[in-house]
């Protein structure tokens, strides 16, 4: 059964840089998209943006000046950058596998709490 | 951006009612609308894709229906583990990904 297990910095200061990782256990890495989202009161359900295991991304036009999704397919495991990171960067951060013929997220990580204060 | 009206906000309900909620897209989605139930503390979790399709495990008192720009879900007997928060979410070639901003089914 496939889980994703996702970690990161709980607290950042304005103008620094999000970091949140994800790894796959108990399944394929290749033949799927692996996603970001985020979840906040003022937004709801944001997507963030996507790569795939040859590192091919998508990205939210919003966030795209700020947004680096990387891949690292030896270890299965995907990666969040944000930079110039604001209060309204605060959000529970989650990594979801794309399924593409159903165009939909079928597994969830179990989510990243992130606070931006200073 | 496709933007996704989701109603009611919030819906009242008791065991064995029957629900619906609504979901509507700004422009056409073709089929590609998908289902999802929240609770409290966890990530979200797939009910339907393709506006109608019933993911595996989900039980089949959950139904979708709809295409184009006008979606339903419906619980056909609400049961005791269904009061939650409900998303619905669009896939369209010409848009990044985006959800409702959800309905909560509470106990009336």
């Amino acid at each position: 059964q496939v889980q994703l297990h996702q970690w990161g910095a709980g607290l950042l200061k304005p103008s620094e840089t999000l970091s949140v990782s994800c790894a796959v256990y108990g399944g394929a890495f290749s033949g799927y998209y692996w996603s970001w989202i985020r979840q906040s009161p003022e937004k709801g359900l944001e997507w963030i943006g996507e790569i795939n295991h040859s590192g091919s991304t998508n990205y939210n036009p919003s966030l795209k000046s700020r947004v680096t999704v990387s891949v690292d397919t030896s270890r299965k495991q995907f990666y969040l950058y944000l930079s110039s990171v604001t209060a309204a960067d605060t959000a529970l951060y989650y990594c979801a596998r794309v399924l593409l013929d159903r165009n939909a997220f079928d597994i969830w990580g179990q989510g990243t709490m992130v606070t931006v204060s200073s | 951006d496709i933007q996704m009206t989701q109603s009611p906000t919030t819906l009242s309900a008791s065991v064995g009612d029957r629900v619906t909620i609504t979901c509507r897209a700004s422009q056409s989605i073709s089929n590609w609308l998908a289902w999802y139930q929240q609770k409290p503390g966890k990530a979200p979790k797939l009910l339907i894709y393709k506006a109608s399709s019933l993911e595996s495990g989900v039980p089949a008192r959950f139904s979708g229906s709809g295409s184009g720009t006008e979606f339903t879900l419906t619980i056909s007997s609400l049961q005791p583990d269904d009061f939650a928060t409900y998303y619905c979410q669009q896939y369209n070639s010409a848009s990044p990904w985006t959800f409702g901003r959800g309905t909560k089914v509470d106990f009336k």
